[in-house]
């Protein structure tokens, strides 16, 4: 089945800084590949996604890029605010609308 | 509207106790799904619904967890004799059944076994 890796698992940059998490993802198979954005106590909340006929989105300071045949994809955060700070699921999914999930990135902006 | 509604929020049991979590997806989202979180971890897969029957019950970690959604709309996930590792926020989502739609989560419900 799927497997996801997400590298860094923590993430520490100053206000104003750009923060790039980036994943690897095991099935080539996979087509869709959302981001979450999930604060403490909190549920997860769909920031971006992305799917396999696109190498990149944009939705104003954030973007993902995926690269099919390396089989990543990152997450690009721009002029980073401190209500970014949160931690940062990526997933991936083959079909069949079952997501499997990275282990996540706690991203700290200092202000 | 209303989003995905989770009840209880939080449930501490006994070990070797049965527990019910109740899901309330959005209106008109025939697709629902149940994952679990540990503490600094990912949600892990359990069980996901289209309509009524179980399209895909692959991440139930054994049978002691089950999971129902007899009218196509509220999901009950089920846990009996509960162990201290089941411990657990345990997340519903819905989505819109065509694929690859977004998931929409609840609030989770924050399970504690002692």
């Amino acid at each position: 089945g799927e497997n996801v890796e997400q590298h860094p698992s923590t993430l520490s940059v100053q206000e104003g800084d750009s923060a790039v998490i980036k994943c690897t993802y095991s099935d080539s198979a996979s087509n869709y590949f959302p981001w979450y954005k999930q604060e403490l106590g909190k549920r997860p909340q769909l920031i971006i996604d992305i799917r396999s006929n696109v190498g990149e989105k944009k939705d104003q300071r954030i973007a993902v890029t995926l690269n099919k045949t390396a089989k990543h994809f990152s997450l690009h955060i721009t002029e980073t605010q401190p209500e970014d700070s949160a931690v940062y699921f990526c997933a991936a999914s083959g079909g069949g609308n079952k997501l499997v999930f990275g282990a996540g990135t706690i991203l700290r902006v200092k202000s | 509207g209303a989003g995905v509604s989770q009840t209880p929020s939080n449930k501490v049991t006994e070990k070797g106790k049965y527990v019910e979590l109740r899901c309330d997806p959005i209106s008109g989202h025939t697709a629902l799904y149940w994952y679990r979180q540990s503490l600094g971890q990912g949600p892990e897969f359990l069980i996901y619904f289209q309509g009524t029957g179980a399209a895909d019950d692959s991440g139930l970690p054994n049978d002691r967890f089950f999971a129902v959604r007899p009218e196509g709309s509220v999901s009950t996930l089920k846990i009996q004799r509960t162990e201290r590792g089941d411990s657990a926020v345990y997340l519903c989502a819905s989505s819109l059944i065509r694929q690859n739609s977004p998931l929409h989560f609840g609030n989770g419900t924050r399970l504690t076994v002692t």
